[in-house]
């Protein structure tokens, strides 16, 4: 079974300091591998994705994240905090083949002041 | 031209009441999703069906009864409504043997028992 655990509930970040937030999976296979944000009051937005090509992943936003198979990880990170990154962060996995069953994490609040 | 739209936004009923969400998606999508969010932002998925087939069923209370009349459509019906009930719920698509699972949310149907 697949599993996921963000390290963190909540991270507050000065704006132009660079965020960090963890994430570890377990799976008993290639897993592919989210990270969503969902904004106050809003839809979840894909924020990129891993599926077993380049480990380094950027995705939207200026946001990147890194898949570490022996370190069974997949941290989101940006540079440069913008206010408008403030919203909660989900790490997500999937099997492969699990028609679009996803194990969300428990999320991550993301505090950005000024 | 909304990718993933859900109506009503906001639905605040009585327990014991029977309510309805609805979701279209214009995506051409062969998958649709219902999943919930509780009061502490975890994800669950519910439902999911492929060209309205149910794949997924995730020991949701029979009260809850999904209806797919086509594949750009798929409705929540939940009778008999009960306190615990309240939550966000979140319609999503995708398209099977796209590649990694990527859904498509909408923006949250957020339903408040009282």
């Amino acid at each position: 079974a697949q599993s996921v655990t963000q390290l963190d509930s909540h991270v507050s970040v000065s704006e132009g300091t660079p965020v960090l937030l963890r994430c570890n999976y377990s799976s008993s296979y290639s897993p592919s591998l989210f990270w969503y944000v969902q904004h106050p009051n809003k839809g979840l937005q894909l924020l990129l994705k891993y599926t077993s090509a380049a480990t380094l992943v950027k995705g939207i936003n200026g946001f990147e994240a890194e898949f570490k198979k022996s370190e069974t990880s997949f941290h989101l990170t940006k540079p440069s905090a913008h206010m408008s990154d403030a919203a909660e962060y989900f790490c997500v996995v999937s099997l492969t083949d699990s028609w679009g069953k996803l194990q969300f994490g428990a999320g991550t609040q993301v505090v950005v002041t000024p | 031209d909304t990718a993933v739209s859900q109506t009503p936004k906001y639905l605040v009923t009585q327990m014991g009441n029977d309510k309805s969400i609805k979701c279209e998606q214009n995506l051409g999508h062969d998958t649709m999703y219902w999943y919930k969010q509780d009061s502490k932002k975890f994800l669950k998925i519910m439902f999911s069906y492929n060209n309205k087939e149910l794949i997924i069923n995730e020991t949701v209370p029979n009260r809850f009864s999904p209806k797919s009349p086509d594949k750009a459509h798929l409705n929540l019906h939940i009778n008999s409504l009960e306190l615990g009930d309240s939550a966000v719920y979140f319609c999503a698509s995708s398209q099977r043997g796209s590649g990694a699972n990527v859904l498509t949310f909408g923006a949250g149907s957020r339903l408040t028992v009282l």
